[in-house]
């Protein structure tokens, strides 16, 4: 069975630095073809992309954020952590890691989220 | 880059069929996932590839794809079905994803 949860800070400043981690079980990040991704929802809106980082370190990111994204996994801790820099209100959200199914493509198996509220 | 285009709402009668559907070129080249999302939940994996469901997914769902539309269809809608639901997939770049704006199920 696999699951994911995420952690991080509820509350931030603007032009903070947000650090979330997804820790994991279930599946090993070393695995062929696996990955996890990082989805972000705005209050009442739609689901957003943010990032994935493959079993290889292959990391992508979305196109409008990447200059203030950074991926990274810690496979032996099963943890992928995701940084988000410079801060703006419009960042307050709820935050997702997801599995990525090799076979699949597909985000299989999301974590429940963690809230982040961007205020002064 | 690439853009997904859902309708925003869309209501069905319980018992009848439904079809919702997602937009895109990058759906000329790609399948697209699809999530249903319910009030204070995360969303849920409903249809993959070709027409696959996960486990414990009802078969009243469905799934196809021509051109640059794929679609998802619920077979006999039922109230729990009522939800959100986003179409997912990569972006004709090939190097992102990509959702879309999702669509609001009504189950009347």
């Amino acid at each position: 069975q696999i699951t994911l949860k995420e952690s991080g800070p509820t509350l931030v400043k603007p032009t903070q630095t947000l650090t979330l981690t997804c820790t994991f079980s279930g599946f090993s990040l070393s695995d062929s073809g696996v990955g996890v991704g990082w989805i972000r929802q705005p209050p009442g809106k739609a689901l957003e992309w943010l990032a994935l980082i493959f079993w290889n370190d292959d990391k992508r990111y979305s196109l409008s954020l990447e200059t203030r994204l950074s991926i990274t996994k810690d496979t032996s801790k099963n943890q992928v952590v995701l940084i988000i820099t410079n801060l703006d209100p419009v960042d307050t959200a709820t935050y997702y890691c997801a599995h990525r199914a090799g076979h699949s493509g597909a985000f299989d198996s999301w974590g429940q989220g963690t809230t982040v509220i961007v205020s002064s | 880059s690439s853009e997904l285009t859902q309708d925003p709402a869309v209501s069905v009668a319980l018992g009848q069929t439904v079809r919702i559907t997602c937009q895109g070129d990058s759906l000329r080249t790609y399948y697209a996932s699809w999530y249903q999302q319910k009030p204070g939940q995360a969303p849920v994996l409903v249809l993959y590839g070709q027409n696959n469901r996960p486990s414990g997914i009802p078969d009243r769902f469905s799934g196809s794809s021509s051109g640059n539309t794929a679609s998802l269809t619920i077979t006999g809608a039922q109230a729990e079905d009522e939800a959100d639901y986003y179409c997912n997939s990569r972006d004709t770049s090939d190097n992102h994803w990509v959702f879309g704006g999702g669509t609001k199920l009504t189950v009347l």
